[in-house]
């Protein structure tokens, strides 16, 4: 059985330009969560999707979004990039948005900002 | 702001000592989740407190949440050096938050 898997692994990208991040949950998992963990710290979390919808969203500006498509996979996009948003982005699948036997991450994406 | 914190922030342990690592909250909390992050990884799930004053065990590992449902615990028993790493608490407050972790050294 496949676990969360992630892509890309690292990527690096300048300063303005716009990032898609994808994830794809262990299979039978509807509910994808993103985070954001920077060096140090632990992860923030920015938004959850279930069956499709949004169901929650942590406290990060506009220009970060998301989707997730009918096979449950979902896409974070990140638009006019900032040093800022340099940090390890984590996706975690679960059965359900509660998360009751936890979350699953994947090995996430490394974006550098530059 | 904070809505989970965890204290210490790092702790250096001979192997064979104890550790502990606690999770605090100012609101009540209907779960917690405790997760284990090895340096250059990602997060893996070890437990989920959901009762008032419930007591979990994994080996060595025992997870406890407080009668009040605000704060919780993580206590490693003879620590090696395969507990190296970052320990989360994770809260579930309408989203779940994350601690700010404690980084767990263990000298051979």
């Amino acid at each position: 059985d496949a676990g969360v898997t992630q892509s890309p692994t690292h990527l690096i990208k300048t300063r303005g330009q716009q990032v898609t991040l994808r994830c794809s949950p262990i299979s039978g998992h509807k509910s994808v969560s993103w985070y954001q963990q920077v060096l140090g710290q632990g992860p923030q979390f920015i938004f959850q999707y279930y069956e499709k919808e949004e169901r929650g969203r942590g406290n990060f500006p506009d220009r970060f979004s998301a989707r997730q498509f009918p096979n449950y996979s979902s896409e974070l996009n990140v638009n006019a990039l900032l040093l800022g948003d340099s940090a390890l982005y984590l996706c975690a699948s679960s059965l359900y948005p509660i998360g009751n036997y936890g979350y699953t991450f994947g090995s996430g994406t490394r974006l550098t900002v530059v | 702001g904070q809505q989970v914190m965890q204290i210490p922030q790092y702790q250096h342990v001979q192997e064979g000592e104890d550790f502990t690592t606690y999770c605090n909250s100012s609101t009540t909390l209907s779960n917690i989740q405790w997760y284990k992050q090895r340096p250059g990884g990602h997060p893996v799930f070890l437990i989920q407190l959901v009762k008032s004053g419930e007591v979990k065990k994994q080996k060595r590992l025992t997870f406890q949440f407080g009668e009040a449902k605000k704060n919780s615990s993580l206590h490693i028993t003879a620590t090696q050096t395969t507990d190296v790493g970052t320990y989360f608490c994770a809260a579930y407050l309408n989203q779940f938050y994350f601690g700010t972790g404690t980084s767990l050294t263990v000298i051979p």
